[in-house]
């Protein structure tokens, strides 16, 4: 595997289940990020983890619940969905974990969700 | 408020002639500006950036402009290619880290043979 993976691509939940979005950096990045796309809008970045630490949370609402557990593996795991989170999930890694400025994202295929 | 705004949704160029997609943005702040290109069932790649220091950047076919009074940042791409043809987005970030992207909506580039 090269890249960022995500998995699963393609996922529909009802609005009482609880699933877990996964991705996985093979770049030996430092930084993770999720970001949410609605259609035509702009990417939304949800959250940034720093060397396995959240350092941004943009006021996303808690039934999204992330988790890193490494520098290579990010989740973001949901509950009590509505419909209106039908999105494609993003997810991408970069080098740049404190000062270092000027990298871009990897960006992963994302999750395309459906909640029902 | 959208802090980076592609107006145009959508453009549509003959193959061998110019792209030029626009990107405007609010922020005083950002100082470092990104293009990224998107194909379907793909996550977007990264394609051109340049700093608030510079008003141009060129990398092959692909050039960005950067006017920072006007607060405007454009693409061209030239000569253009069927393979040019995805969703094209604008990002921008400010006090010199790229953590923190704030993207446009995108515009959907088709290069007609």
């Amino acid at each position: 595997e090269t890249g960022v993976t995500q998995t699963p691509r393609h996922l529909v939940m009802g609005m009482t289940n609880k699933k877990s979005l996964k991705c996985e950096q093979h770049l030996g990045h430092n930084a993770m990020y999720w970001y949410k796309q609605s259609a035509k809008k702009p990417l939304e970045l949800m959250f940034v983890y720093s060397l396995e630490e959240r350092v941004e949370n943009n006021s996303v609402p808690s039934r999204f619940s992330p988790e890193c557990p490494n520098s290579s593996h990010l989740f973001l795991h949901l509950h009590t969905l509505q419909p209106e989170d039908s999105a494609l999930y993003l997810c991408a890694s970069s080098q740049a974990a404190l000062a270092v400025p000027y990298n871009e994202q990897f960006f992963g295929p994302g999750t395309r969700l459906t909640v029902l | 408020d959208q802090q980076v705004k592609q107006n145009s949704p959508s453009l549509s160029v003959q193959e061998g002639r110019i792209s030029i997609l626009n990107c405007d943005y609010t922020n005083s702040m950002f100082d470092y500006f990104l293009w990224y290109k998107k194909y379907p069932a793909e996550g977007p790649t990264f394609l051109i950036s340049i700093s608030s220091i510079k008003d141009k950047n060129e990398d092959g076919r692909f050039t960005v402009f950067l006017n920072k009074s006007a607060k405007h940042l454009s693409l061209h791409i030239v000569p253009s290619q069927p393979g040019d043809s995805a969703v094209y987005f604008c990002a921008a970030s400010a006090g010199g880290s790229a953590r923190q992207l704030t993207f446009g909506s995108g515009t959907q580039l088709t290069v007609l043979p």
